[in-house]
């Protein structure tokens, strides 16, 4: 069967509250970053991206922020909800090549 | 709705039984690219295609082989699958690949190796 897998490191927040799921990449030559949900049993969904030409983008009660001296990427959820529940996925891609990497993931657990 | 397809959602094996996965996309794009996710664990890059150039990760197994028939499906053949195969199999698709550009996700199908 399938091997047991690393612990992923969870967030737990209150129904209502704001999360912030942080993120250090690994190569300070990446370009684009996404930020990935999977819920269980599903692939990973499209949250936001951001281009390292800029420090900050919104969607809808979503918020990227990317620091590149100390290549850290954060991902802020607003008035989170328990859909929100799931594994959150940092990726970065490197300008010139023809895929992501991906971070180790966070488990975000919204509680009522 | 233009989208990423992957069949069968659930596939049971039997070790070392040769097993195909698939993909397909109505998106056009030109990259498919196809990951390996275990439990708790990110997608981990197999290969993928640009076009019908295979670019295959320098640390997957011979045992993993890939097709791309046309630009719209793509195949994921396992030779003789182990115990340590079984996984979520995930089929991505990129209009481009380089210049940052977001990778689409089908479903998955979840291997079982009995």
């Amino acid at each position: 069967g399938e091997s047991v897998g690393l612990h992923l490191p969870t967030l737990s927040v209150q129904e209502g509250d704001n999360s912030i799921i942080n993120c250090a990449y690994s190569n300070s030559a990446s370009d684009y970053f996404i930020w990935y949900k999977q819920e269980s049993g599903k692939g990973p969904q499209f949250i936001i991206d951001i281009r390292s030409n800029m420090d900050k983008r919104q969607g809808q009660r979503v918020t990227v922020l990317l620091n590149k001296t100390v290549k850290h990427l954060s991902l802020q959820i607003a008035a989170t909800q328990p859909g929100d529940s799931a594994v959150y996925f940092c990726a970065e891609n490197m300008y010139g090549y023809n895929k992501l990497i991906f971070g180790a993931g966070t488990r975000l657990a919204v509680h009522p | 709705d233009a989208m990423v397809i992957q069949n069968p959602r659930y596939q049971v094996t039997q070790f070392g039984k040769p097993v195909t996965l698939s993909c397909s996309q109505t998106l056009n794009h030109n990259v498919m690219y196809w990951y390996q996710q275990k439990s708790s664990q990110a997608p981990k890059l197999l290969f993928h295609y640009y076009d019908k150039d295979f670019n295959n990760e320098a640390d997957t197994p011979d045992n993993f082989q890939s097709r791309r028939p046309n630009t719209s499906f793509c195949f994921l053949d396992i030779r003789s699958p182990g115990l340590g195969d079984a996984a979520m199999y995930l089929c991505a698709t990129s209009r481009e690949g380089t210049g940052g550009y977001e990778q689409y996700f089908g479903p998955g199908t979840r291997l079982t190796v009995t």
